[in-house]
């Protein structure tokens, strides 16, 4: 079945260094990769999403790239801050009885220290 | 975004017993979507929920052990039926929103703890 791969599990950074969280997906037809963030005791909140038909997108210090070809996507935090500290899930489009479900990883929890 | 609200927001509930929790959104949507997390896990996915149609459940998770209903485009209850220890977890509900109604946002969920 569709699966979703997310690495590393635990992220350590210092204040200001950047980050970076990688997924691969196994389903080909996939054409939708958001990237959620999760605060203890909060909802998982989208940040930022890519379609298929686009490589790369930034939004102030997150951006997300997206290689088709060897199915993989990546989020990128510059300039990490401690707020920055949360678990994120990347996930994947699979098709399913006519609409779009999304298939999880199993999260990186990222801790940025002072 | 859509405002999305559940209730409860935690219950403890005694083993053998069902709890049903609700999913209220502002504005209509077509799809509703129930998840399951774990402690410490990812977001599983139990169901489909759309208008009008009986609920799509994945693999693990059947009807009579989580019926949904989804009465109308604004709302949608799940219910958690002879509960075990096991299914303490985390219950949310989530919303596609979108033209492609693939993009989700999600309820602030509801804490379930079985004795």
């Amino acid at each position: 079945g569709e699966n979703v791969e997310q690495h590393p599990s635990t992220l350590s950074v210092q204040e200001g260094d950047s980050a970076v969280i990688k997924c691969t997906y196994s389903d080909s037809a996939s054409n939708y990769f958001p990237w959620y963030k999760q605060e203890l005791g909060k909802r998982p909140q989208l940040i930022i999403d890519i379609r298929s038909n686009v490589g790369e997108k930034k939004d102030q210090r997150i951006a997300v790239t997206l290689n088709k070809t060897a199915k993989h996507f990546s989020l990128h935090i510059t300039e990490t801050q401690p707020e920055d500290s949360a678990v994120y899930f990347c996930a994947a489009t699979a098709l399913s009885g006519g609409y779009n479900k999304l298939i999880f990883g199993a999260g990186t929890r990222l801790a940025v220290h002072p | 975004s859509a405002v999305i609200s559940q209730k409860p927001s935690r219950d403890i509930c005694q083993r053998g017993t069902s709890l049903t929790i609700q999913c209220q959104v502002d504005s209509q949507v077509t799809m509703m979507f129930w998840y399951r997390q774990q402690p410490g896990q990812s977001l599983t996915l139990i169901a489909t929920a759309n208008q009008g149609s009986e609920a799509t459940y994945e693999s693990g998770f059947v009807i009579d052990k989580f019926p949904i209903s989804r009465p109308n485009l604004t709302f949608s209850t799940l219910t958690v039926s002879n509960m075990s220890p096991e299914d303490s977890s985390i219950y949310l509900c989530s919303v596609g929103s979108g033209a492609l109604t693939d993009t989700q946002y999600f309820g602030p969920g509801t804490r379930l703890t079985v004795l």
